[in-house]
């Protein structure tokens, strides 16, 4: 069975500092590691990772992927009380039944005070 | 970006009612839409998957029978919760994919479903 385990799962910081959000996985043939941000709705798609070692950025947001040690981490730089969400760590792999399939982590509701 | 819309947002209803819920890809096809099931303070958790003109594949422990799924087009998907009960009260979000191996899946801002 697939899985996800993201750290920590709750977190809270001021606003400036820097996060650093993990996610490792066990996957039956993975494809790719997805991040989102959800707040009070559905999932917002933030970064797809399917190489090792190349960092993908987005402003203050960042996300690597190891596929040797089966992780990855999203950092956040100089955090604002608008990045105040649940971050979803997501895994597509290949069953030999299933097809494609996503699964989530629990996700790490990161809170940024003023 | 890719936009899915998923009407409609937020369903009250009397227990035994049966309630559609409608996804939508509005700038792209999806071949592969899916439902997913979320509680409070918890993760999304996969009840279907749908590719367009076939039958849809269910999660262990999902009634098929219950959860109605309807793929009829490129563009469109529907879940029917059929006869609701207070227990299938949840948050339901659907996210849409054009090619599931190699592109990100796209949410809906999801349904949130009450039954009385």
């Amino acid at each position: 069975e697939d899985k996800v385990v993201q750290s920590p799962l709750s977190l809270v910081v001021h606003e400036g500092d820097t996060v650093t959000l993990n996610c490792s996985y066990e996957v039956t043939n993975f494809r790719s590691l997805l991040w989102y941000k959800q707040e009070k709705k559905a999932p917002t798609f933030l970064f797809m990772l399917t190489s090792s070692g190349i960092e993908k950025k987005s402003g203050r947001l960042s996300s690597i992927l190891d596929k040797k040690e089966l992780f990855s981490i999203l950092n956040i730089t100089a955090t604002q009380t608008g990045d105040s969400a649940v971050y979803l760590c997501a895994v597509v792999g290949v069953g030999e039944t299933s097809g494609s399939r996503l699964t989530f982590g629990e996700g790490t509701q990161l809170t940024v005070n003023p | 970006g890719a936009v899915v819309s998923q009407h409609p947002s937020w369903v009250i209803c009397k227990s035994g009612t049966s309630v559609k819920i409608e996804c939508r890809s509005l700038d792209f096809q999806a071949t592969t839409m899916f439902w997913y099931r979320q509680f409070p303070k918890q993760s999304l958790m996969l009840m279907a998957t749908s590719n367009e003109g076939s039958k849809a594949t269910y999660e262990q422990g999902v009634e098929k029978d219950k959860f109605l799924i309807n793929h009829a087009s490129l563009t469109l998907s529907t879940l029917t919760v059929t006869s609701a009960h207070p227990e299938d009260s949840s948050f339901y979000i659907c996210s849409a994919v054009y090619r599931v191996r190699d592109q990100p899946q796209h949410f809906g801002d999801g349904t949130r479903l009450s039954i009385l």
